[in-house]
């Protein structure tokens, strides 16, 4: 089966700090997503990439941008960590849109900022 | 843009018992609809989907109705188990501008099973 793993389970840093979030998927997957989880808002999209060096803003981009060096790879950066940035956020990949609409989602990243 | 709804926030059956959650979407174009079961500590997973051209889909104990005309559809678990307990999450496609197709999810629904 597909895994797709992120980096950190825990994360703490201070405000003002650049903050990178790692994501590998090992299934050759062309899009990669980043979503983060919050408690009564369920999951947003932050950004996602249909192919290296792609990238496309979702629902809530403000405070982050992305890196999509290699396929396997999508990085999440926050450039300036803010206490509202403190959040759970998932990395999930998928085969190219109408191949197959599974996602596949890491365990998630429990982003603490101070 | 999609906006969906999702209830209740949270629900509590007892083992055996059946459980029903409800989402609302706002697209008339979105087409697919799948479900997602998140336990502790771990991502979503993919439980069970349904596409607009069908009303129902079953997979052993859970269920999936749509109701396009409604805009509405619904998670069905049967005989419900303590290994069920876990968050849901509902979620609707809608196309992006580079027509990559992105899922809108609902608010979620934390399941608890008692033995």
């Amino acid at each position: 089966d597909v895994k797709v793993t992120q980096s950190s389970r825990y994360l703490v840093k201070r405000t003002g700090e650049k903050v990178f979030l790692e994501c590998v998927q090992d299934m050759d997957h062309e899009n990669m997503f980043w979503y983060r989880q919050d408690p009564g808002l369920g999951l947003r999209l932050i950004y996602f990439s249909y192919d290296v060096k792609m990238k496309e803003k979702g629902d809530i981009p403000e405070g982050y941008s992305v890196s999509r060096e290699k396929k396997e790879r999508f990085s999440l950066i926050l450039e300036s960590a803010s206490t509202n940035q403190t959040s759970m956020y998932l990395c999930a990949s998928r085969l190219p849109f109408g191949r197959n609409e599974k996602l596949f989602f890491g365990s998630g990243t429990q982003l603490s900022v101070l | 843009g999609e906006n969906v709804e999702q209830h209740p926030s949270t629900l509590s059956v007892q083992e055996g018992d059946s459980a029903v959650i409800k989402c609302t979407y706002s697209d008339s174009a979105s087409n697919y609809f799948p479900w997602y079961k998140q336990e502790l500590g771990k991502g979503p997973q993919l439980i069970i989907d349904i596409r607009s051209n069908v009303g129902e889909k079953k997979d052993q104990r859970i269920a999936v109705t749509l109701n396009k005309t409604a805009k509405h559809f619904s998670l069905h678990i049967t005989e419900t188990q303590p290994e069920d307990s876990a968050v849901y999450f509902c979620a609707a496609r809608t196309y992006g501008s580079s027509n990559t197709g992105k899922l809108i999810f609902g608010q979620g629904t934390t399941l608890q099973v008692k033995p």
